[in-house]
């Protein structure tokens, strides 16, 4: 079945330092992948979209590479603030424009 | 440009009752699509409709179900409820998932 893997486990990082976020998924062929970040009893907000044929996609101190030999996301925050603390959620969209979401990696940036 | 959005904010049901839950999509965005995300869990695909009807939908059971106005508004309605079905009820706007802020469903 298909299946969509993130850190489960919080990630804790010191201010000004870039934050890498894992996403791997297996049986799975997305058309895109997507970011996003949610924050406590909150919707999420979408940052940023890669699709298959890209490698790469950057926004201001973000980046988002797509491996689909990998089948690995990594989302980078350079230069992270305490502000960037949240739940970074990664979610694939497939056939039938079927959306999966991963559970989610709890960055928490310490000043 | 207004956003996505939901109401109630908040609902408070008892076991076996229905529950209906409401949303806007993005002015211009025909696409809507309901997750559900309970307590510590990721969220879970549960409806999508597109133009008026339903494209697809998650391994719920057929309790929940909903529509699509004309207008592009959509409803999620959720009968014979249970107790785990308290959770984060939440709608995205177009295929890029514009979320809107929810709404939290308690069953009592």
């Amino acid at each position: 079945s298909q299946k969509i893997e993130q850190n489960s486990e919080a990630l804790n990082i010191q201010e000004g330092k870039t934050a890498t976020l894992t996403c791997n998924y297996t049986n799975y062929s997305p058309a895109y992948l997507q970011w996003y970040r949610q924050d406590p009893g909150r919707g999420p907000v979408f940052l940023l979209l890669i699709r298959e044929n890209e490698k790469e996609k950057r926004k201001e101190r973000l980046k988002v590479t797509f491996d689909t030999t990998l089948k690995q996301s990594l989302f980078h925050i350079t230069a992270s603030q305490p502000a960037d603390s949240a739940t970074y959620l990664c979610a694939l969209a497939g056939g039938y424009q079927k959306v999966t979401f991963g559970i989610g990696t709890k960055l928490q940036v310490i000043p | 440009e207004a956003g996505v959005t939901q109401s109630p904010t908040h609902l408070i049901k008892t076991r076996g009752q229905q529950a209906t839950l409401r949303c806007s999509p993005i002015s211009g965005h025909t696409s809507v699509y309901w997750y559900q995300q309970a307590l510590g869990l990721g969220l879970q695909f549960l409806l999508w409709y597109d133009e008026g009807e339903e494209r697809n939908r998650g391994n719920f059971p057929p309790r929940f179900s909903g529509r699509q106005f004309p207008n592009y508004s959509s409803e999620l309605n959720v009968n014979a409820l249970e107790l785990e079905d308290s959770a984060l009820y939440l709608c995205a706007s177009s295929y890029e998932q514009y979320f809107g802020p929810g709404t939290r469903l308690t069953v009592t």
